[in-house]
């Protein structure tokens, strides 16, 4: 198993109140990615990183931010959480993103907003 | 616009039979595509994957088979057990010109029940 870890892996926050997920890996991956599910809407992308300091927004990054200061930590954060970011949070890494590369992902993170 | 469909949220298959999972896609661009196993309380998991020049990748069990033409893939689980029983995604991926086209886009997912 890739060596992915999310924290915390439940969380119950409300509404306007800031958050901050966090992916930890030991692979030395170099992409990291944060995604979204939801029931009818699949995994969804929300930021990605290509290196420390680098990333970019995906597919519904509204609300939300990202750091990667280290290889290893990807941290996304909910600046006032709001009752839609209610969702299961996934953290996935990969060593490239081309071809037959796949993505790992992480364990989970279940959030929700009151 | 969904650029990667699966079309039935759910599949119930009897022990023993094939179990069929279908994706289409929209853009002709993707060069791989990928499926991934989830159970509940779990991330996801790579199953299998295929080039766009091939038509056919096997793995066991687990067969994928894409018509480019028909800009449709699926795949096969022969024979199904009941732990397959997991919600399973299709994924594609474009041609990395850089920018956000090697991501993987998702579809919704395919909920299997494989009864016993």
């Amino acid at each position: 198993d890739a060596g992915i870890t999310q924290s915390p892996r439940h969380k119950v926050t409300e509404t306007g109140t800031p958050v901050t997920l966090r992916c930890h890996q030991t692979e030395n991956h170099r992409y990291m990615y944060w995604y979204r599910q939801d029931p009818g809407h699949g995994l969804r992308l929300i930021h990605y990183s290509y290196g420390v300091k680098d990333t970019d927004k995906g597919e519904v990054s509204d609300g939300y931010s990202v750091s990667r200061s280290k290889t290893e930590d990807f941290l996304l954060t909910l600046e006032s959480a709001t009752s839609s970011q209610t969702s299961v949070y996934f953290c996935a890494i990969s060593e490239k993103r081309e071809g037959p590369y796949e993505q790992y992902f992480g364990p989970g993170t279940r959030l929700t907003v009151t | 616009d969904q650029q990667v469909k699966q079309n039935s949220p759910s599949l119930s298959v009897q022990e023993g039979r094939i179990s069929i999972l279908n994706c289409d896609y929209t853009n002709s661009m993707f060069d791989y595509f990928l499926w991934y196993k989830k159970y509940p309380a779990e991330g996801p998991t790579f199953l299998i994957s295929i080039s766009s020049i091939k038509d056919k990748n096997e793995d066991g069990r687990f067969t994928v088979f894409l018509n480019k033409s028909a800009k449709h893939l699926s795949l096969h689980i022969v024979p199904s057990q009941p732990g397959d029983s997991a919600v399973y995604f299709c994924a594609a991926r474009g041609l990395n010109y850089g920018g956000s086209q090697g991501n993987l886009i998702f579809g919704k997912g395919t909920k299997l029940s494989v009864k016993p």
